[in-house]
């Protein structure tokens, strides 16, 4: 299986921050790479795919960029509403596999 | 847009058994293929089974291999999980998600999910 990691594993930051998020894979995976938002309580929402598309109603402050192994997740002008765990999933191979997490919290 | 409600989760002992159904309105999930993904409490992400658009072809992790079968309905845009000798480590909020093509295998673009439901394996 691919494996996946994130870091940080937590970020502190204050509304209107820039987050930056990096993501890593054991092995290639071209731009197979999805960024999930996730909020206590409630299921994943799609962010980006394809490394950096934005899925349709994702506000633009969020992008995604990377190939290959190293992918990162940036947040411009961080709201209250983004305060969130995030998480990596490679699309290249089976399994699915998903990085575990970085939570954005308010500092 | 596609809504996703899981049901049947709860509490079970282990080696018993359990369904998780998964039904969907808003639009039609009959051309797509459909996974379950779950989360232990307070845990990451982990892909469990998918099963293509037709219901003919289907994969599964391999911590589920063999226990688990995930099978679907159309024509009542149902999805199901049939969870058999359930283990402790089963735990976890189960969510049903849509997949952007018809085979369950990857390249996976899981979108939307439901809300989950929380299953509880102990004694």
């Amino acid at each position: 299986d691919i494996q996946m990691t994130q870091s940080p594993s937590s970020v502190s930051a204050s509304v209107g921050d820039r987050v930056t998020i990096t993501c890593r894979a054991s092995q290639g995976i071209s731009s197979w790479l999805l960024w999930f938002q996730q909020k206590p309580g409630k299921a994943p929402q799609l962010l980006i795919y394809a490394a950096s598309t934005l899925q349709t109603g994702v506000p633009s402050r969020f992008s995604g960029s990377g190939s290959g192994t190293d992918f990162t997740l940036t947040i411009s002008n961080l709201q209250p509403e983004d305060f969130a765990t995030y998480y990596c999933q490679q699309a290249n191979s089976f399994p699915a596999t998903f990085g575990p997490g970085t939570k954005v919290d308010i500092k | 847009e596609v809504q996703l409600v899981e049901s049947g989760g709860g509490l079970e002992q282990p080696g018993r058994s359990l369904t998780l159904s998964c039904v969907a309105s808003g639009s039609s999930i009959d051309d797509y293929a459909m996974h379950w993904v779950r989360q232990a409490p307070g845990k990451g992400l982990e892909w469990v089974a998918g099963i293509s658009w037709t219901g003919a072809s289907t994969g599964y992790a391999d911590s589920v291999k063999g226990r688990f079968i995930i099978s679907r309905d159309n024509a009542k845009s149902s999805l199901f999980l049939q969870m058999n000798r359930l283990r402790p480590d089963d735990t976890g909020f189960y969510y049903c998600t849509k997949d952007s093509a018809s085979g369950w295998t990857p390249p996976n673009l899981f979108d939307p999910w439901g809300q989950g439901t929380l299953v509880t394996v102990s004694s």
